[in-house]
């Protein structure tokens, strides 16, 4: 079974502070996208970083294919960032998420 | 551009009742999903089109769960037959193609009692 891990479960910064979010995958991909979802919104695409390293804004994706891995690096993080971020993997034709990191940032 | 939109954006259920939910996709797109979101959890693809035919439909409980797209654009998730065990929210995505970038619409959230 295709699996994505995501870590930490969930993180509690304080405004101004900097985040780091990781997902493993379980086989090779070459297809990762990270989305943002606050509660009850819709999900949103942030980045879709297939290998490398990608930046939007304060985001930074780094993807490193042979080690199955990708991360999300949140830098100077706000209030408006709190959420649930999710990581997924397609494959051929799969497409398995993570359960995500819950971020909350605090004043 | 309109985004993906979705309805009913709510439903309640008493087990054993059927429900359909509609999606929309953004124009253009030939790839369109659906997720299941239960709560507290990531989304979990049900199944998937590429224009009318189903790529992928091998996580859609097929006793109760159908899904059709007939002209290619709007598609329709049906249950039959509610469990409570199917509370979540449903979720449509499309996409310009495999692999490319999704979009998600808000959702329908269903409450099965």
């Amino acid at each position: 079974e295709q699996q994505v891990q995501q870590s930490p479960a969930s993180l509690v910064l304080q405004e101004g502070e900097n985040a780091e979010l990781q997902c493993s995958f379980s086989i090779f991909t070459n297809q990762v996208q990270w989305f943002y979802q606050r509660p009850g919104g819709r999900l949103v695409s942030l980045l879709y970083n297939p290998s490398g390293t990608k930046q939007s804004g304060r985001l930074t994706s780094t993807t490193v294919i042979k080690e199955r891995r990708s991360s999300l690096h949140i830098s100077s993080s706000q209030i408006t960032d709190s959420g649930t971020y999710l990581c997924a993997m397609e494959n051929t034709d799969k497409v398995v998420f993570g359960t995500g990191t819950r971020l909350q940032v605090s004043p | 551009e309109a985004g993906v939109t979705q309805s009913p954006r709510y439903a309640v259920l008493q087990e054993g009742q059927a429900v359909s939910f509609w999606c929309d996709p953004i124009s253009g797109h030939d790839t369109l999903y659906w997720y299941q979101q239960p709560r507290d959890q990531g989304p979990q693809l049900l199944v998937y089109f590429r224009d009318e035919a189903v790529i992928d439909n091998s996580q859609l409980p097929s006793d109760r769960f159908s899904a059709v797209r007939p002209k290619g654009t709007n598609s329709t998730l049906k249950i039959q037959s509610a469990k409570q065990g199917d509370t979540a929210t449903y979720l449509c995505a499309s996409s310009p193609g495999w692999g490319d970038t999704q979009y998600f619409g808000p959702g329908t959230r269903l409450l099965v009692l």
